[in-house]
């Protein structure tokens, strides 16, 4: 059974076009993140949602919006795809601040 | 800001054999935790081991083991017992707890290679 789960695996798109990845977790968790790794294998913090709401929002473009329609789900929403955002989305949950994240199996995403 | 910092790109052990995997990060927190994930060419993100800041005790997890130094700001893995499936990317990850709302951040990684 799943802890974290993150659809699709794999996405490859054209430049302009709007995608959107989905998470979900089944652990029971409040607080859910969206992490972005790049080409160097870089690891970095995008959004954080505590309870549906949003705490957490790094430097990123509005072309991305998260949502979160119950503490369970995170998607994220990406306008006007860029060559520059080919990377590896990870979606993550934790039973609070504090503990450890879990994370998805991440979504590959390639802009043509 | 917190920053982290692994200096070794790549790290290379015999099977059986012991590796140490380097961390330091820089923070004017008191009371923080550190974190190990392994990250093997399927991509997962797997935990390996956790410590607080408040914690004296290094922590343990079966052949993984930490050595957190905490007036050096060092926190580096010691795998024993290397196995094949030890191979994989390791990240070092600090979070400042309640103060940073679970934000990780991450070293640049280190590539673990295990020889047969």
């Amino acid at each position: 059974d799943t802890a974290v789960s993150q659809t699709p695996k794999y996405l490859v798109t054209q430049m302009g076009n709007d995608k959107s990845i989905k998470c979900e977790q089944n652990l029971g968790h409040d607080t859910m993140y969206w992490y972005k790794q790049d080409s160097k294998k870089f690891l970095k913090i995008m959004f954080s949602y505590n309870n549906k709401e949003l705490i957490i929002n790094e430097t990123v473009p509005n072309r991305f919006s998260p949502k979160s329609p119950d503490k369970a789900h995170l998607n994220l929403h990406i306008n006007s795809l860029e060559l520059g955002d080919s990377a590896v989305y990870f979606c993550a949950s934790s039973q609070g601040p504090t503990q450890p994240q879990h994370f998805g199996d991440g979504t590959r995403l390639s802009i043509l | 800001a917190q920053t982290v910092t692994q200096s070794q790109p790549e790290m290379s052990v015999q099977e059986a054999e012991t590796v140490t995997l380097s961390c330091t990060y820089d923070t004017s927190e008191s009371d923080y935790y550190l974190f190990w994930y392994k990250q093997p060419p399927s991509r997962q993100m797997i935990l390996v081991i956790r410590q607080e800041a408040y914690k004296q005790q290094n922590a343990t997890e079966n052949r993984f083991s930490v050595n957190f130094q905490k007036a050096a700001k060092s926190f580096s893995l010691k795998i024993s017992d290397s196995q094949l499936g030890d191979a994989a990317m390791y990240f070092c990850a600090y979070n400042a707890g309640g103060t940073s709302y679970g934000k990780l951040t991450f070293g640049q990684g280190t590539i673990l290679t295990v020889h047969p």
